[in-house]
């Protein structure tokens, strides 16, 4: 199984909602990441996950709050976001976080109204 | 931190012919470059590395090649495809930032058959 599986394909919110993104691995990789991906741009990282230790923010707003329940599991809590955060959310995982591979999700793609 | 440059942002191409993206980096400490291939609608999926001890990495019709003095890296595609039609993003993972994985702009690809 080479999978990282994302829910919801697609969210739209209001800005004053709460809502999750869930992922899902089970290839036993040890860190986990949330990237925020805008239209013809990269992808941004926001948060990295090393043995279920929050290793690295990158400065993201407290409106985005990561989880990470167990090895295999990576939330992103959603609250009173804005419109410009409007954007497709991609988790990826890896073996560690040393140079490698980084397998990615299909993307939760969110909208706020 | 790193920066990653990434020529051009789109390429369109006869189908049969080459591609050739090209990515320069600013940190020499820099290590380990892959390139991501993302369709429409996917999560980029990496599709070849190189680590900074090898030059030059062929896998049936993808090459990449590294020269560490001049800081830059190229990506090759030969006999194009129309399935080769995606963006490809170059990166540069960076031990000391904390094992981050840098990101170049993108290049919009497409084949024309």
């Amino acid at each position: 199984d080479t999978e990282v599986t994302q829910t919801p394909k697609h969210l739209v919110m209001g800005m004053t909602n709460k809502k999750s993104l869930k992922c899902e691995q089970h290839m036993g990789h040890r860190a986990m990441y949330w990237y925020k991906q805008k239209a013809k741009k990269p992808p941004e990282l926001m948060f990295v996950y090393s043995y279920e230790k929050l290793s690295i923010n990158e400065s993201v707003p407290s409106r985005f709050s990561p989880e990470c329940p167990n090895s295999s599991l990576l939330n992103l809590h959603l609250h009173a976001l804005q419109p410009e955060d409007s954007a497709l959310y991609l988790c990826a995982s890896s073996r560690d976080r040393g140079p490698g591979e980084l397998f990615f999700g299909e993307g939760s793609r969110l909208t706020v109204l | 931190g790193e920066n990653v440059e990434q020529h051009p942002s789109t390429l369109s191409v006869q189908e049969g012919d080459s591609a050739v993206i090209k990515c320069t980096y600013s940190d020499s400490a820099s290590n380990y470059f892959p390139w991501y291939k993302q369709e429409l609608g996917k999560g980029p999926q990496l599709i070849i590395d190189i680590r900074s001890n090898v030059g030059e990495k062929k896998d049936q019709r993808i090459a990449v090649t590294l020269n560490k003095t001049a800081k830059h890296f190229s990506l090759h595609i030969t006999e194009t495809q129309p399935e080769d039609s995606a963006v490809y993003f170059c990166a540069a993972h960076y031990k000391a930032a904390g094992n981050k994985l840098t990101f170049g702009g993108g290049t919009r690809v497409l084949v024309k058959p």
